[in-house]
C-alpha cells in the first residue's frame, strides 16, 4: 500500500514559487514527512522534513496541515536547476531500521524559463 | 568525509555473470539500503540492513544478495545476471535518531546483455 500520494508532473515558471503537494491520509502520529528529490540521474537529495509544525530551511518550506493528511512543500522563487523528480515520504523518525523505506514515483517538477 | 560512495558507476554483464555491487560509508551509519530505479519509475528497495550482521528484503529481492560484515559497507550481489536487472542502483545510509537524513551515492548504471 502506498503511504504518499503524489501527481506525477507539474509546471512551474521562473522565479515564482513552486507548491508540490503530497497526501499521506494514513500517517501515524510518530511518523514525520520528508521530502528528497532526485536532478536528472543523480542520487536522491534530502531537502525537509517535519512532524506538524511548519518547517522552512535555505532550500524551501514545509507546510503541514493540521490533521497531517497532506503537506505542500515551496520552493520559493524556483529556477531552473529546481527542474527534478520530488519525493514525499513519511517514516518514523530514528526508526529506520523497523520499515521498508518506500519513495514511489514522485512528482515531475519542470521550471519553465 | 566521502559519504557515501558506490563503485562501479557503469557496468556491462552478459546473462549468467555473476557481479558484486560495492557501497561504503564513512559516516557511520548504523542503517544502509539499496534501491533499484527502472526508466521513469521510482525507488524500490531491494535490501537493507540495519547494523553489522542484519539484513531484511525489502519490495524486489529476488535474484539478489546482500551481507553486512562491518558497519561501513554493504556490498550487493547478483549472482546470475538477467536483462530485468538492468538498473540504475542506488545505495544509501542514515544513521538514527529523529533528525537523521538518508544519504545517498551516486548510483551504479548496470546494463545484462
Amino acid at each position: 500500500d502506498a503511504k504518499t500520494t503524489q501527481p506525477p508532473s507539474m509546471d512551474c515558471a521562473e522565479g515564482r514559487a513552486a507548491n508540490l503537494p503530497c497526501n499521506h491520509s494514513t500517517i501515524s502520529g510518530n511518523e514525520y514527512v520528508y521530502w528528497y528529490r532526485q536532478i536528472h540521474s543523480q542520487g536522491p537529495q534530502y531537502i525537509i522534513h517535519g512532524l506538524k509544525n511548519n518547517e522552512t530551511n535555505e532550500m524551501a518550506s514545509l507546510i503541514i496541515t493540521e490533521d497531517r493528511k497532506s503537506s505542500t512543500l515551496i520552493l520559493p522563487h524556483a529556477t531552473l536547476r529546481d527542474t527534478a523528480v520530488y519525493y514525499c515520504i513519511v517514516r518514523v523518525a530514528g526508526n529506520f531500521g523497523n520499515e521498508k523505506l518506500t519513495f514511489g514515483t514522485g512528482t515531475r517538477l519542470t521550471i519553465i524559463p | 568525509n566521502a559519504g557515501v560512495t558506490q563503485t562501479p558507476k557503469f557496468q556491462v554483464l552478459k546473462t549468467g555473470q555473476s557481479m558484486t555491487l560495492q557501497c561504503a560509508q564513512d559516516m557511520n551509519h548504523e542503517y544502509m539500503s539499496w534501491y533499484r530505479q527502472d526508466p521513469g519509475m521510482g525507488l524500490r528497495l531491494i535490501h537493507y540492513s540495519v547494523g553489522a550482521g542484519i539484513t531484511d528484503q525489502g519490495e524486489v529481492p529476488n535474484g539478489y544478495n546482500v551481507s553486512r560484515s562491518t558497519t561501513e559497507d554493504f556490498p550487493l550481489r547478483l549472482l546470475s545476471a538477467a536483462p530485468s536487472q538492468t538498473s540504475v542502483y542506488f545505495c544509501a545510509s542514515s544513521g538514527h535518531g529523529k533528525n537523521e537524513k538518508l544519504f545517498f551515492g551516486s548510483g551504479t548504471q548496470l546494463s545484462v546483455l
